[in-house]
């Protein structure tokens, strides 16, 4: 069964930057998979930031391209995200998931979660 | 991109049945059979529940099902179940390797 879990501060300052590890556990992230992040905002919806492949090859939410980075770190079995110039907007529950479904590899379906973390913007 | 639109709520009493709807563009829901269902209850993560419009991962009750018309996707959930009470989010395919979640729907079980 695979296994995510987030981690990173819970607590950032406006315009500085948000960083986040998801360490994958019991599959390897050098497999056939996407890796993904997704926020959740308190009290609101779900929200794609983006999909990572550990060759390098990745996609952005188009309304959060020009401040996120998401890379696979093979080394180290881990996902890693990066929001830069953050404001209080972007104070969310952080969830990494597996891009996936019982068919196989997809870049449309999430089918493994983290618990997600909670990151508050604020100074 | 826009989040795709959910009613922000449905209710049911226990044993009826409940549809869910989520309704898109030509830019996602309409252009692709790629839409998956995901049930989250209070914090805790999403679930899947339903995978390209109507297929149903192992351990899903059968009384989920979804479907899809031009660009309306659906989910019902038949014989409501206390259990069922949760928020149910709806996630489109959007070309280009992007996806786009709906604004979710609290279920309610009466």
């Amino acid at each position: 069964q695979v296994q995510l879990q987030e981690s990173g501060p819970g607590l950032v300052k406006p315009s500085e930057t948000l960083s986040l590890t998801c360490a994958v556990s019991y599959y390897s992230i050098s497999g056939s998979y996407y890796w993904g992040w997704i926020r959740q905002p308190p009290g609101k919806g779900l929200e794609w930031i983006g999909s990572s492949y550990h060759s390098g090859n990745t996609y952005y939410n188009p309304s959060l391209k020009s401040r996120v980075t998401i890379s696979v770190d093979t080394s180290k079995s881990q996902l890693s995200l990066k929001l830069r110039s953050v404001t209080a907007a972007d104070t969310a529950v952080y969830y990494c998931a597996r891009l996936g479904s019982p068919a196989g590899p997809t870049v449309t379906t999430f089918d493994y979660w983290g618990q997600g973390t909670l990151v508050t913007v604020s100074s | 991109q826009s989040a795709l639109t959910q009613p922000a709520s449905v209710s049911g009493s226990p044993g009826q049945s409940i549809t869910i709807s989520c309704t898109g563009t030509t830019s996602d829901v309409g252009s692709y059979n790629f839409v998956s269902w995901y049930q989250q209850y209070p914090g805790k993560a999403p679930k899947l529940m339903i995978y390209e419009v109507n297929k149903r991962p192992s351990g899903v009750s059968n009384r989920f099902s979804g479907s899809k018309s031009v660009n309306t996707a659906s989910l019902t959930i038949s014989g409501l179940q206390a259990e069922d009470e949760a928020d149910y989010y709806c996630c489109s395919y959007a070309g280009s390797s992007s996806v786009i979640f709906g604004g979710g729907t609290k279920l309610t079980v009466l």
